[in-house]
């Protein structure tokens, strides 16, 4: 059972364009999301996150809205850089049951030059 | 360099033998967290750890798989007669919860095992 579904496993935008990676999840416990980038051969870097009491947090380019009634997040990345290409994973938790994080299985985000 | 330090970075082991990672995670982070990736997956959460007590296990690690934070710093993780199917990243986060609201975890490089 997936309980954080990341459909697409891999999108291509051009350079200065926006990319938008989206994440979908099931479990309505879920009350904490982030969103993390990977390069190869190294661990999952923190991007940026969102409490369920909010629907919308900025962090430079990186944007994360998340919609609780559609059980719906998508980051924006604005512009992208050919240094965002990574996999991104959504993970999502619930704060006041247990700590582990869900992941979803990544979106591969290409930035063509 | 402060973050999540993790060693080795590289094992590659024989069918039935004994192994064990080591994790050194941000300095007085108070929660420690073991995971487990494989190809094209996301990571799954393995085990976690508040201070030194070992407060969840998934049943995604049988009894061959113990880990140990013994004073609440650096963690083990030992998987005893490996199998081939314990070829996986190994990774190890850790965070500083000091509210409900916030458990950001912060992960280290990782261990990749492969079991020939």
């Amino acid at each position: 059972d997936q309980q954080v579904k990341q459909n697409s496993p891999s999108l291509s935008v051009q350079e200065g364009r926006i990319s938008i990676l989206n994440c979908d999840y099931t479990n309505s416990m879920f009350d904490y999301f982030l969103w993390y980038k990977k390069y190869p051969a190294e661990g999952p870097t923190f991007l940026i996150s969102i409490s369920s009491i909010k629907d919308k947090n900025e962090d430079g380019r990186f944007t994360v809205f998340l919609n609780k009634s559609a059980k719906h997040l998508s980051l924006h990345i604005v512009p992208s850089q050919p240094g965002d290409s990574a996999v991104y994973f959504c993970a999502a938790t619930s704060l006041s049951g247990t700590y582990k994080y869900i992941f979803g299985t990544g979106t591969r985000l290409k930035v063509l030059a | 360099d402060t973050g999540v330090s993790q060693d080795p970075r590289h094992k590659i082991t024989k069918r039935g033998q004994n192994v064990t990672f080591r994790c050194d995670p941000i300095s007085e982070h108070n929660r420690l967290y073991w995971y487990r990736q494989t190809l094209g997956q996301g990571p799954e959460f393995l085990t976690y750890f508040q201070n030194e007590a070992q407060l969840e296990k998934s049943r995604l690690l049988s009894d061959r798989f113990s880990a140990e934070r013994p004073k609440g710093s650096f963690s083990t993780l030992e998987i005893q007669r490996t199998e081939q199917g314990d070829s996986a990243m190994y990774l190890c986060a850790s965070s500083l919860v000091t509210s409900p609201r916030d458990d950001t975890q912060y992960f280290g490089p990782g261990t990749r095992l492969t079991v020939l």
